[in-house]
């Protein structure tokens, strides 16, 4: 089983629609977690940290559920921008970064 | 506001010869990350340094060899190069849990 495990995708949705992307990791010891965005040939760019309280960042809001080893994100009102590939990162010891293999998100308008 | 620098951005090689990729962090970062992206496949940990000494080693072959040296700047040092090392290759560096990532350097072998 695949330390990090992600929606396999891909998700084609219109302009304004709200998306959730589901994570889930198997390492119980994990430490930080985050969301990462990843544009086609580009690196992946921090989109954000993700905290058992929840988090919120505009139209992006972000949850974890360490007792069901769980992470999701929430993207409301997508635009044409967000349009991208969104991995599902959890660190362990060390800083050591585990990418779930991502979810191409397509926003059509 | 500065950025993780990676060179070269692009690198054509033949089968067993060798590369050289280098990563300079972002200033007064103190660890960096070596991570290995294939086609269609998500990024993987490679190997970590912090304040110049290797800090943990994920799945990198023992063909490649890494350093991060005095100035932090690091190296990958990849030898007897295969056809399955063509990926992206990225380096990220961090002042604590959040790291940044370099724009890769894509390294084609044929």
């Amino acid at each position: 089983r695949k330390e990090v495990e992600q929606d396999p995708g891909p998700f084609n949705v219109p302009e304004g629609a709200t998306v959730a992307f589901n994570c889930t990791y198997s390492n119980s010891a994990s430490q930080s977690f985050f969301w990462y965005r990843q544009d086609c040939r580009k690196e992946p760019k921090l989109l954000m940290s993700v905290y058992s309280s929840g988090n919120e960042d505009g139209r992006f809001t972000a949850q974890l559920n360490r007792a069901s080893q769980y992470i999701s994100l929430l993207i409301r009102d997508s635009k044409l921008s967000d349009s991208a590939t969104y991995l599902c990162v959890v660190e362990s010891s060390n800083y050591k970064l585990t990418f779930g293999k991502g979810t191409l998100l397509t926003v059509n308008p | 506001a500065a950025g993780v620098i990676q060179s070269p951005r692009h690198l054509i090689k033949e089968k067993r010869e060798t590369a050289t990729l280098k990563c300079y962090p972002i200033p007064r970062h103190d660890t960096v990350y070596w991570y290995q992206q294939g086609p269609g496949q998500d990024p993987q940990f490679l190997i970590s340094f912090y304040e110049k000494m290797q800090s943990d080693k994920g799945s990198i072959p023992d063909r490649f060899s890494a350093q991060q040296f005095s100035d932090y700047h690091s190296e990958l040092n990849m030898s007897s190069l295969e056809l399955g090392d063509s990926a992206l290759y990225f380096c990220a560096s961090s002042l604590g849990e959040t790291q940044y990532f370099g724009p890769g350097t894509r390294l084609l072998v044929l």
